[in-house]
């Protein structure tokens, strides 16, 4: 089993719509969480940390829940530039205080006209 | 300035060549990472330097030698490479755990064994 699994889509959705992405993962030393974006032949770029009471950036909304070891993303009044792969992303502590960064596969979203 | 510079951005290179790869960030970051991306995959950890020193190997094959000369820089020496070896090279770093701990990456070095 993978240590973080994502629905790896694709998600083909009209502009305007609301979408939601869903990750979990299987390590309970698991540190620190995050949403990544990665555009085609880029690097990936930090979308937004992702916090147990929950986090919002404009039209972005991160969940944790530390229980279910499960992370959301919820996009609304998706934009065409919206299109792109989302990588969630696990911080867990390896040896001594270091952390390694894990990621899922990325959840593959096309937003059309 | 939250930007981790990497050269060469591309790099073609034959399998008795040697090469390396660099990086650098002014963040003040004390974590570097190396990372490995195949086409459709998602970055794959190789090795974690913390403090300057190295903390996680992934079992990564010698041919790949990390070295971090000091804080900012994060170099990976290349040597007898092998045609799959062929990917993304990803450096990023973030300051060590505890705590929510974000990291950036570089632009990346794609990189071609022939």
């Amino acid at each position: 089993r993978k240590e973080v699994e994502q629905d790896p889509g694709p998600f083909n959705v009209p502009e305007g719509a609301t979408v939601a992405f869903n990750c979990t993962y299987s390590n309970s030393a698991s540190q620190s969480f995050f949403w990544y974006r990665q555009d085609c032949r880029k690097e990936p770029k930090l979308l937004m940390s992702v916090y147990s009471s929950g986090n919002e950036d404009g039209r972005f909304t991160a969940q944790l829940n530390r229980a279910s070891q499960y992370i959301s993303l919820l996009i609304r009044d998706s934009k065409l530039s919206d299109s792109a792969t989302y990588l969630c992303v696990v911080n867990k502590r390896g040896s001594g205080n270091t952390g390694k960064l894990i990621f899922g596969q990325g959840t593959t979203l096309q937003v059309k006209p | 300035d939250t930007e981790v510079t990497q050269t060469p951005k591309h790099l073609v290179m034959g399998m008795t060549n040697k090469k390396s790869l660099k990086c650098e960030q002014h963040m003040g970051h004390r974590a570097m990472y190396w990372y490995k991306q195949k086409a459709k995959k998602p970055p794959e950890l190789m090795f974690v330097y913390s403090y300057e020193k190295l903390s996680i190997n992934e079992s990564v094959p010698s041919r790949f030698s990390p070295e971090c000369p000091n804080s900012s820089l994060l170099n990976l020496h290349l040597h007898a490479l092998q045609p799959e070896d062929s990917a993304l090279y990803l450096c990023a770093s973030s300051q060590p755990l505890p705590g929510q701990r974000e990291a950036f990456f570089g632009q990346g070095t794609r990189l071609t064994v022939v």
